[in-house]
């Protein structure tokens, strides 16, 4: 299975400060078809995940723009521009390159200053 | 907009069998595959298995494979996950969700609210 690394796990910030999620996969996510299938997600407290980031860099439906991702290969990096109150919780990534086995990062967990 | 309403979940006793579904509303059901995820308490996502638009295709992760089984019925919108011979280490939030469009390596796109098995005695 594809192993994928966080770091931090755990990260504090001042409201409007921006803030930064690295995830490492233990094998390139680039596929055969030229697409690298990195996705982001946030669990709120008490809710399920939703999609943030799909293929390392296209925000989601609804998704704010001061989210950002990018990377390739097995580097990949979250960025918070000016992080908000509600921006609050669980962030993980997940690859879905190595079907059917998609495995997830261990998590960070954001948190307001 | 795409809706996935989970159920089936509760206490059972270890041995036990409970069968989870997932309603699903707001997109063509029966052309999108469909999995299930699980969460432990305080813990971090597990991919649990995953099936096909049609059904022709599932997989399973090594922790569960030969004691579930993921089902749909394209013609009531709906994923079933049944759990057989469980354990406590399948006590878990089960989410199903729904696999993005575009190519087989699409990963999910929507999760449902989620519902807590519980696996004791």
């Amino acid at each position: 299975d594809i192993v994928m690394t966080q770091t931090p796990l755990s990260l504090s910030v001042t409201p409007g400060q921006p803030a930064s999620i690295s995830c490492k996969s233990s094998q390139s996510l680039l596929h055969s078809d030229g697409k690298t299938y990195l996705y982001w997600y946030l669990q709120k407290p008490g809710q399920s995940p939703q999609l943030l980031i799909y293929e390392v860099s296209n925000r989601f439906s609804g998704v704010p723009d001061r989210f950002s991702g990018s990377g390739s290969g097995t580097d990949f990096t979250l960025k918070i521009s000016r992080v908000e109150a509600e921006d609050v919780g669980v962030y993980y990534c997940m690859q879905s390159k190595q079907l059917p086995r998609i495995t997830f990062g261990q998590g960070t967990r954001l948190e307001i200053k | 907009q795409v809706q996935l309403v989970e159920s089936g979940g509760g206490v059972v006793q270890p041995g036990r069998s409970l069968r989870l579904s997932c309603a699903a509303s707001g997109f063509m059901f029966s052309t999108y595959g469909m999995y299930w995820v699980r969460q432990a308490p305080g813990k971090g996502l597990e991919w649990v298995a995953v099936m096909s638009y049609d059904g022709g295709n599932e997989y399973y992760a090594d922790s569960v494979k030969g004691r579930f089984t993921i089902s749909r019925d394209n013609s009531k919108n709906t994923l079933y996950l049944q759990m057989n011979s469980l354990r406590s280490e399948d006590t878990a939030v089960y989410y199903c969700g729904k696999k993005a469009p575009g190519s087989v390596n699409q990963g999910i796109d929507s999760w449902g609210q989620g519902t807590l098995v519980t696996v004791s005695s």
